[in-house]
């Protein structure tokens, strides 16, 4: 099917460690966007990249890089891996820029930081 | 910047019956979106309002934006167990990529 596809699903790290987290869509959507969830604070976004070649910084960037290797690839890395990351990680894409059409979500990735 | 909150929080019906969440902006509406999540999945679009005063259905569900697009409801018509999730707002205020969301309402429905 179509879609938003997040590995891994799940992923203990110890504090210090690092990782990647990977995007892919086959949608062919130029926008691509990666989330943090977290109770009681809805969706933050962390990093953007409006088309393939560029990102930029969301509300909380602090502790990540992202990378838009072409266009249906963004992945997001975690350097050294801190318990306030712990979290629910979600990528999505869209078609237009600002959303226009709704965006796609992946499953997320439910990260635990001890 | 601005802001969406979400209310209520949560939300206990029984089946059958109708409900509303409201979703308020500290700031002009450029674009409101409807989201609903399952628990322990991603988020599926519901559906889209721009126009002030625009109102949307998708079966049971219809949205609203009033007329100053600062506020927008989702309505549930008859509801049933398998409306149970999550259903988040989101906008992209100001024009740019940087969509927000608001902190969602948690929906149970008791069969």
């Amino acid at each position: 099917n179509a879609g938003v596809t997040q590995t891994p699903k799940f992923q203990v790290l110890k504090t210090g460690q690092s990782m990647t987290l990977q995007c892919a869509q086959d949608m062919n959507h130029n926008s691509m966007y990666w989330y943090r969830q977290d109770p009681g604070m809805g969706l933050r976004l962390i990093y953007y990249s409006a088309s393939e070649g560029t990102t930029d910084k969301g509300e909380v960037p602090n502790g990540y890089n992202v990378s838009r290797l072409n266009k249906r690839e963004f992945s997001l890395r975690l350097e050294s891996a801190a318990p306030s990351q712990t979290s629910v990680y979600f990528c999505a894409s869209s078609e237009a820029g600002t959303g226009g059409f709704g965006y796609t979500f992946g499953s997320g990735t439910r990260l635990t930081v001890v | 910047s601005q802001e969406l909150e979400q209310s209520p929080q949560s939300l206990i019906v029984q089946e059958g019956k109708n409900l509303t969440i409201n979703c308020t902006s500290s700031k002009t509406l450029y674009g409101l979106y409807w989201y609903k999540q399952k628990y322990g999945e991603g988020l599926i679009f519901l559906m889209m309002l721009q126009k002030g005063g625009e109102e949307k259905s998708h079966e049971k569900i219809t949205a609203k934006l009033d007329e100053k697009k600062q506020q927008s409801s989702l309505h549930i018509t008859a509801s049933q167990p398998s409306h149970a999730g999550i259903y988040l707002c989101g906008a992209d205020g100001s024009g740019t990529y940087k969509y927000i969301f608001g902190t969602g309402t948690r929906l149970k429905v008791l069969a």
